[in-house]
């Protein structure tokens, strides 16, 4: 069985550091591209990023580009996010999913249930 | 940057059909994708690649894709169908994946 776990949410100040986690378990991790999207409270789903399976290929939604890092640790299945110079707009919660697809185009066919990051004074 | 435009709800009696569309300029030659989300719940992915349903999706959630805009259709709605949905389509420009801005179905 698939599963995604999150972890690391939780309440920062503006202008801080936090990492995400994301442990992968049920299938060849290092096999797949994986990304994290959010979702603010109320508001719709966001796409924030993705690293392809070496790690060699990343891409950022525009809004975080210089501030969150994704990165991968394939011997240990986990999906990590780095972000850096948090902003009150980056309070969400926090999916990381699997990403499969092809030539058709790229969908997300498992998700974690959710990390909470709140960016508050 | 690509759009995709969604109703920001729907309502719809148990046992009817819920049609959820998705507008995007010549969304056609694009393949949707469409995603479940009850509150407080993850996404689940119900319906790829326009009209394929995963595994374990029920035969009454199908989708189609033509010209401007897809729909997802939801047959014999119940209760249980009440969730928010949304459409996504990777974006060959950017490369990368774009949301709807989702709807709300309201099963009355």
């Amino acid at each position: 069985e698939v599963q995604l776990v999150e972890s690391g949410g939780g309440l920062v100040q503006p202008g801080g550091s936090l990492r995400l986690s994301c442990a992968a378990s049920g299938f060849t991790f290092s096999t797949y591209w994986m990304t994290w999207v959010r979702q603010a409270p109320g508001k719709g789903l966001e796409w924030v990023a993705n690293i392809q399976q070496d790690g060699s290929e990343k891409s950022y939604v525009d809004s975080v580009k210089g501030r969150f890092t994704i990165s991968r640790d394939n011997a240990k299945n986990s999906l990590y996010l780095q972000m850096n110079s948090l902003r009150a707009e980056d309070t969400a919660v926090y999916y990381c999913a699997r990403v499969l697809g092809g030539a058709l185009g790229y969908f997300f066919d498992y998700w974690g249930q959710g990390t909470l990051l709140t960016v508050s004074s | 940057s690509y759009v995709l435009t969604q109703p920001p709800s729907v309502l719809v009696a148990p046992g009817q059909t819920a049609r959820i569309t998705c507008g995007g300029n010549n969304i056609g030659s694009k393949s949707v994708h469409w995603y479940q989300q009850k509150p407080g719940q993850a996404p689940v992915l119900v319906v790829y690649h326009n009209s394929d349903r995963p595994s374990g999706i029920p035969e009454r959630f199908s989708g189609s894709n033509s010209g401007n805009t897809a729909t997802l259709t939801i047959s014999r709605v119940e209760a249980g169908d009440e969730a928010d949905y949304y459409c996504q389509v990777w974006d060959g420009n950017s490369a990368h994946p774009i949301f709807g801005g989702g709807t709300k179905l309201t099963v009355l």
